[in-house]
């Protein structure tokens, strides 16, 4: 496996189920990112982690919880969503130094169904 | 906070047509980085080209170029003979920060034959 990986690739899920999304990243970085695409909106930043620690929440709701076991992994857990949670959500890596943000590579994603 | 702004949510051109793409943006950072992503129908969001803020010189790869204007925060993208592969969603993004990019409302381009 090469890049930024991603599964599931395609879910579908009813408002009281509980389900995890997972990120790989196989590029050595040190951050990664979860961001939600909504057609017709900008790419929406949803959690930051860099070295393994959270550095950004943005107001995201509490049924959207990430986990960062090691560099490599991100996992966005998800329960009792909303039908408006239906989107493209997006991970992302990148290397990041102590003052500049350098490009992240991203992932295929995951297409989210909430009914 | 910075801020990105593409003002052309929709832009369409024949096949080896030149386009350009705009997008400013703001930031209080003195050093930072521009990009501009591709994300075709479907696909996978990837990197096109990348300008460092501190060289003057415009970064080109291959058709795809830039214009970057510092003082005006301008960063242009200019596609050369373009091709049907070229049709996708395309973001302009600013890093320059330590929590990751900025990106903006994105162009879809598209491609006529």
């Amino acid at each position: 496996e090469t890049g930024v990986t991603q599964t599931p690739r395609h879910l579908v899920m009813g408002m009281t189920n509980k389900k995890s999304l997972k990120c790989e990243q196989h590029l050595g970085h040190n951050a990664m990112y979860w961001y939600k695409q909504s057609a017709k909106k900008p790419l929406e930043l949803m959690f930051v982690y860099n070295f393994k620690e959270q550095t950004e929440n943005n107001s995201v709701p509490s049924r959207f919880s990430p986990e960062c076991p090691n560099s490599s992994h991100l996992f966005l857990h998800l329960h009792t969503l909303q039908p408006e949670d239906s989107a493209l959500y997006l991970c992302a890596s990148s290397q990041e130094g102590s003052r500049q943000s350098y490009e992240q590579y991203f992932g295929p994603g995951t297409r989210l169904t909430v009914t | 906070a910075q801020t990105v702004t593409q003002s052309q949510p929709e832009m369409s051109v024949q096949e080896a047509e030149t386009v350009t793409l705009s997008c400013t943006y703001d930031t209080s950072e003195n050093n930072y980085y521009l990009f501009w992503y591709k994300q075709p129908p479907s696909r996978q969001m990837i990197l096109v080209i990348r300008q460092e803020a501190y060289k003057q010189q415009n970064a080109t790869e291959n058709r795809f170029s830039v214009n970057f204007q510092k003082a005006a925060k301008s960063f242009s993208l200019k596609i050369s003979d373009s091709q049907l592969g070229d049709t996708a969603m395309y973001f302009c993004a600013l890093g320059g920060g330590a929590d990751g990019l900025t990106f903006g409302k994105g162009t879809h381009l598209i491609i006529q034959p």
